[in-house]
């Protein structure tokens, strides 16, 4: 069985701030790993994916995640926030041919 | 315009009732899937379709019904509306069942309240 946690619900951030969003996961088998970004009143977005390969992986808006094998993490980063970045943040992972299983979401809130 | 369109955005409904939120999508994705999104929860799978005719029970189908007739469509009923199915309800496209290449398309939602 596999399963996604995310170790914050919300998380406070100061503008142009670094913030760093966490994410373990469970599965005994390779995984692919993915978050997603949901804004306001919207559906949810890729932001960046792990699939193989490289484990640092960079998306969209100057978001990062490092695949971090050994302690079966993701985490989600960025070295400066803006306002705008204030959302949603989910992470998601899948074996195989199998459905994603998404986290219970962070909610990140940039404050000016 | 392309993507994917759900409707009504907002539902309310009475204890008992039937309810049908309708999902289309214009990618031609062969995968569809609806979710529903609750505080403490996130996002958790009803059901899915790998394509027309096929579907399948997601994480908590219980209560809920559809079908796909069409590729581009993918309904969902509540049978008998309960209060505990007051949620937002995601309905997505992709691909394939992960959306490996290029994610999950995500609908705006339908945020119903039965009371």
């Amino acid at each position: 069985a596999q399963s996604v946690t995310q170790l914050d619900s919300q998380v406070p951030v100061f503008e142009e701030a670094p913030v760093e969003l966490r994410c373990n996961y469970s599965s005994s088998v390779s995984v692919y790993l993915f978050w997603y970004v949901q804004y306001p009143n919207q559906g949810l977005q890729l932001l960046l994916k792990y699939l193989s390969g490289s484990t640092l992986v960079k998306g969209i808006n100057g978001f990062e995640a490092e695949f971090n094998k050994s302690q079966t993490s993701f985490h989600l980063r960025k070295p400066s926030v803006h306002i705008s970045d204030t959302a949603e943040y989910f992470c998601a992972v899948a074996t195989g041919a199998n459905n994603l299983f998404f986290g219970t979401g962070t909610r990140l809130t940039v404050i000016p | 315009d392309a993507g994917i369109t759900q409707s009504p955005r907002y539902k309310i409904t009475e204890t008992g009732r039937q309810v049908t939120l309708m999902c289309h999508q214009t990618w031609s994705h062969s995968y569809m899937f609806w979710y529903r999104q609750d505080l403490g929860h996130g996002l958790r799978l009803i059901y899915y379709s790998a394509a027309a005719d096929i579907t399948d029970k997601g994480e908590v189908p219980d209560g809920y019904v559809v079908s796909r007739s069409k590729t581009e469509n993918f309904p969902l009923t509540l049978e008998s509306a309960t209060r505990s199915q007051t949620s937002v309800y995601f309905c997505a496209s992709s691909e394939s069942a992960t959306g490996t290449y290029y994610g999950y398309t995500f609908g705006s939602g339908t945020r119903l309240t039965v009371v």
